[in-house]
């Protein structure tokens, strides 16, 4: 089983919609939460990082975590066509500062 | 553009070959991580390195090796490749690296085909 699971979609939706993602995990080290996002033959840029369990919002974009369940969530409101890409959710422990990464998601937003 | 420039884009080569692949940082940035991209695989972690000494190592293949010189960029080189090396190579790059707020930044990565 690996650590971090992400279900890779594809995740096609009309614009305007919001689109859900979301990861779990299984390592209880994981204290640090990403999510960034990958546009085609480009490198993953980083869209919103947490620590704490709650929301965390900024814009369009609002994280989710909950530790107790071992469950973190993106949403993307008033999703736009630009928002067509992969997104991958990435996690940490607290002094392991490499990242582990989810399978990503590939999302398309249709005009 | 994130700052953090790889090169080749493409790489090409044969089973049995070594190549080398370079980072270089973005300006400031003393840390840099090495990643591989395979669709089977995702993401995965291969070493971290900061101001030219190892700080953490993932699944790496004692195959591969990596070097920061004292100018800070990066090199990964694969050795022995196999068909199953071909894949993604990102390499990303942060102020510290040892914080775990500290973002970090990926290059547009190289993609090495095996034949």
């Amino acid at each position: 089983q690996k650590e971090v699971e992400q279900d890779p979609g594809p995740l096609s939706v009309p614009e305007g919609a919001i689109v859900s993602l979301n990861c779990t995990y299984s390592n209880s080290a994981f204290q640090y939460f990403m999510w960034y996002r990958q546009y085609s033959r480009k490198g993953p840029e980083l869209l919103m990082y947490t620590y704490s369990s709650g929301n965390k919002e900024d814009g369009r974009f609002t994280a989710q975590v909950d530790k107790s369940s071992k469950y973190i969530s993106l949403f993307i409101r008033d999703s736009q066509p630009s928002d067509s890409a992969t997104y991958l959710c990435a996690m940490s422990g607290r002094h392991d500062y490499k990242l582990s990464f989810g399978a990503g998601t590939t999302v398309t937003v249709r005009a | 553009d994130s700052g953090v420039t790889q090169t080749p884009k493409h790489l090409i080569t044969a089973t049995g070959q070594r190549v080398t692949l370079r980072c270089s940082p973005r300006s400031g940035d003393l840390s840099v991580y090495w990643y591989q991209q395979s669709l089977d695989q995702g993401l995965q972690f291969l070493i971290q390195y900061y101001n030219g000494e190892e700080r953490a190592k993932g699944n790496i293949l004692e195959r591969f090796s990596a070097q920061q010189f004292p100018d800070l960029h990066s090199e990964l080189n694969l050795s022995s490749l196999e068909l199953g090396d071909s894949a993604l190579y990102f390499c990303a790059s942060s102020v510290d690296g040892g914080s775990n707020t500290d973002t970090q930044y990926f290059g547009p990565g190289t993609r090495l085909t095996v034949l």
